[in-house]
């Protein structure tokens, strides 16, 4: 079993429509959680952290369940540019472990 | 302020060949990575350096891959003989060192193994 697991997808979704994405992980001592983006060819970037409470930015809500070890991200209104991989990450002790990536496809 | 910087961006050799990628991370991360990624799937730790020190190398290679980060700055990721398995992107990413903090790559070294 992979530590982090994603949907791989695609996502394919029309412009405005509203998305979520699930990722669980294994290991119960994880510290802290990331949601990266990757644009096809380039590094990821940090999109957002996610905290046990929950978190906002903007179109974007991250979403941490301890009890039941899953994170999610929500995209409200998607744009065109909001196509990307999602890459689900998770800090154990430092160690920094990344899930397979979730790819989503906004059309016109 | 400069990102982290990788080079070479492309490399293409034969298999049994050597190859070094290098990385300089930003300025000040104690903590620097380097991961492999394969086409549709995520990165994957080879390495983790906490300043010189190498804390998590349980997932490198070992028979054919070296790494080293001297004086706790500049790292280098090596890897010989190559083989055609090893055709991937290399990403180094750096850190502040805090356990809560993002880590930031670098644009990776794309390599082909013919």
């Amino acid at each position: 079993r992979k530590e982090v697991e994603q949907d791989p997808g695609p996502f394919n979704v029309p412009e405005g429509a509203t998305v979520a994405f699930n990722c669980t992980y294994s290991n119960s001592a994880s510290q802290s959680f990331f949601w990266y983006r990757q644009d096809c060819r380039k590094e990821p970037k940090l999109l957002m952290s996610v905290y046990s409470s929950g978190n906002e930015d903007g179109r974007f809500t991250a979403q941490l369940n301890r009890a039941s070890q899953y994170i999610s991200l929500l995209i409200r209104d998607s744009k065109l540019s909001d196509s990307a991989t999602y890459l689900c990450v998770v800090n154990q002790g430092g160690k920094l472990i990344f899930g397979q990536g979730t790819e989503l496809s906004v059309k016109p | 302020e400069a990102g982290v910087v990788q080079s070479p961006r492309y490399k293409i050799i034969e298999k049994k060949q050597p190859v070094a990628f290098w990385c300089n991370p930003i300025s000040g991360h104690n903590t620097l990575y380097w991961y492999r990624q394969n086409l549709g799937q995520g990165p994957e730790l080879l390495i983790r350096y906490e300043n010189e020190e190498a804390v998590d190398d349980s997932q490198l290679p070992k028979d054919r891959f070296s790494a080293e980060r001297l004086k706790g700055v500049d790292s280098t990721l090596k890897i010989q003989p190559a083989e055609l398995g090893d055709s991937a992107v290399y990403l180094c990413a750096s850190s502040p060192g805090d356990r809560a903090a993002e880590a930031f790559f670098g644009q990776g070294t794309r390599l082909t193994v013919v």
